[in-house]
């Protein structure tokens, strides 16, 4: 079965500094990859995705990913964190036999010092 | 993308009474998911529901303790039944788009707190 590993479950980092959050997947063929974000009392906003085609994917916020397939990552990167970046980051593969039901990881909960 | 509203935002509910969620999507959609959010945890999926067709629900969820509705492509809704303090959870509605380049992309609504006493 497909699954979804963020390891970490608490990051923090300093404002200004550069921001890594792990995802690993496991699918048997090309997943749709997705990194989700939520604030404290809001729904999930989508960051990006990837679906196929060039493997760094650039998205809002200044967000960017990678899609590595030997090393089944797909890791969330910011080169500057701001403090309004703290929220919990999920990472999540769509199945695409399966109508792109998600399988989402346990969420990575970022915290901003200043 | 779309903008999803689910009512009610929150609420507090007794154990043994039912809260009926809705979920309104401002476009016409495919497929739309009920995921279940408890504390500290992350989503889990508790259905899918297509217009037209019975809900597909996923393993450890059953209609008779959640039974859904899709009366059409804009609006679905979520009971929970016979309601537990275990139930006490963030309820979210997604939705997948009808074509366009948003096709692969689910967008989720704002989620119903529910607490049950």
């Amino acid at each position: 079965a497909q699954s979804v590993t963020q390891p970490d479950i608490h990051i923090t980092v300093s404002e200004g500094a550069s921001l890594e959050l792990r995802c690993n997947y496991s699918y048997g063929a090309t997943p749709y990859l997705f990194w989700y974000v939520q604030s404290p009392g809001q729904g999930l906003q989508l960051l990006l995705k990837y679906f196929s085609g060039d493997t760094l994917v650039q998205g809002i916020k200044g967000f960017e990913a990678e899609f590595k397939r030997s090393q089944s990552s797909f890791n969330l990167r910011k080169p500057s964190v701001h403090w309004s970046d703290a929220a919990e980051y999920f990472c999540a593969v769509g199945e695409p036999e399966y109508g792109n039901k998600l399988v989402f990881g346990a969420g990575t909960i970022l915290r901003v010092k200043s | 993308s779309a903008v999803i509203s689910q009512k009610p935002s929150r609420d507090i509910c007794q154990r043994g009474t039912s809260l009926t969620i809705q979920c309104q999507v401002d476009s016409q959609v495919t497929m739309m998911f009920w995921y279940r959010q408890q504390p500290g945890q992350s989503l889990t999926l508790i259905a899918t529901a297509n217009q037209g067709s019975e809900a597909t629900y996923e393993s450890g969820f059953v209609i008779d303790k959640f039974p859904i509705s899709r009366p059409n492509l804009t609006f679905s809704t979520l009971t929970v039944s016979n309601m537990s303090p275990e139930d006490s959870s963030i309820y979210l509605c997604s939705v997948r788009l009808l074509g366009g380049i948003g096709y692969n992309e689910q967008f989720f609504g704002p989620g119903t707190r529910l607490t049950v006493l």
